[in-house]
C-alpha cells in the first residue's frame, strides 16, 4: 500500500540546536500532519498543513516549531531552538484529496533525543 | 474534551484464542465522530485497520471487528481467533469530518503466543 517515509529514523542533538525532521508523503496526498509521542504516552496531534498553510495546530505546537513543504518536496518539521521536552517520536502522516481525510497514512516515525 | 480510553496493555493471549480490546471515547466537541482502529506491527508505521463513520455500524478487516456504539460510546475491537502475526500495538482513535486531526488512545500492546 501507499507508504510515508521519514528521514532520519533517529536524531540526537544538543539542547538549543535546530533540528529538521523530514517526511516524504504519499505522492498524490494533499493533507499533511505531524504527531508527537513521548515514551509511554499517547500519540498527540501537533499540526496539519494543506495548500501551503497550517490549518490547525494544537497547544503542543510551540512557537519554536514550524512546518513547510517547499515546492512539493519533503514536508518538514523544524524545531528551533530545541528543548529537553522535545524528546519524543515524531510521526508524519498524509491523507488523500478525496474520501475521508481522517484516513491518514503514517510514517514509521523519527525518534528525536535532545540532550 | 475529546478523548479516547482503551485497554491498558500488554495483553497476552495464545494463538486461536479470542480477543477483545476495549475502547471508549468522549466526543464533546465533535457532533458526528468517526472511529478508527490503527495498528502498528513491529518495525512498521501505523496503518489503518478499520474505520466506521456511522453509529450502529460495524467495521471489519483481517478477521477483526468493531461496532460503533453511540449509547455506550464504545468501539471495542474483537477477533474470534487470533494468530501469532496479530502481535502488534493497536490504537483506537477518534476523528471528525470538521477537524483535520485524529485523537488517539494510548495504544494496547498485544502479544500472541504460539
Amino acid at each position: 500500500g501507499p507508504k510515508v517515509l521519514q528521514i532520519p529514523s533517529h536524531q540526537i542533538i544538543d539542547m538549543g540546536q535546530m533540528v529538521t525532521l523530514n517526511c516524504d508523503p504519499v505522492s498524490n496526498h494533499l493533507y499533511f500532519y505531524w504527531y508527537k509521542q513521548i515514551l509511554g504516552q499517547q500519540m498527540e496531534f501537533l499540526v496539519n498543513f494543506y495548500n501551503g498553510k497550517v490549518m490547525e495546530k494544537s497547544k503542543l505546537f510551540k512557537d519554536q516549531f514550524s512546518v513547510e513543504r517547499p515546492d512539493g518536496s519533503y514536508f518538514t518539521l523544524k524545531i528551533q531552538p530545541t528543548a529537553l521536552e522535545d524528546s519524543a517520536v515524531y510521526f508524519c502522516a498524509s491523507s488523500p484529496p478525496t474520501g475521508s481525510y481522517a484516513e491518514q497514512f503514517f510514517g514509521p516515525g523519527t525518534r528525536l533525543t535532545v540532550l | 474534551g475529546d478523548s479516547v480510553t482503551q485497554t491498558e496493555g500488554p495483553v497476552t493471549v495464545s494463538e486461536s484464542e479470542s480477543l477483545i480490546i476495549n475502547c471508549t471515547y468522549s466526543a464533546t466537541s465533535i457532533a458526528y465522530p468517526n472511529l478508527f482502529w490503527y495498528v502498528r506491527y513491529p518495525g512498521e508505521g501505523l496503518q489503518l485497520l478499520l474505520k466506521v463513520i456511522t453509529a450502529g455500524q460495524k467495521g471489519s478487516s483481517r478477521g477483526f471487528e468493531a461496532t460503533y456504539n453511540k449509547e455506550t460510546t464504545s468501539f471495542h475491537l474483537q477477533k474470534a481467533s487470533v494468530q501469532e502475526s496479530d502481535s502488534a500495538v493497536y490504537y483506537c482513535a477518534l476523528g471528525s469530518t470538521n477537524a483535520y486531526k485524529v485523537i488517539f488512545g494510548k495504544g494496547t500492546h498485544l502479544h500472541v503466543l504460539p
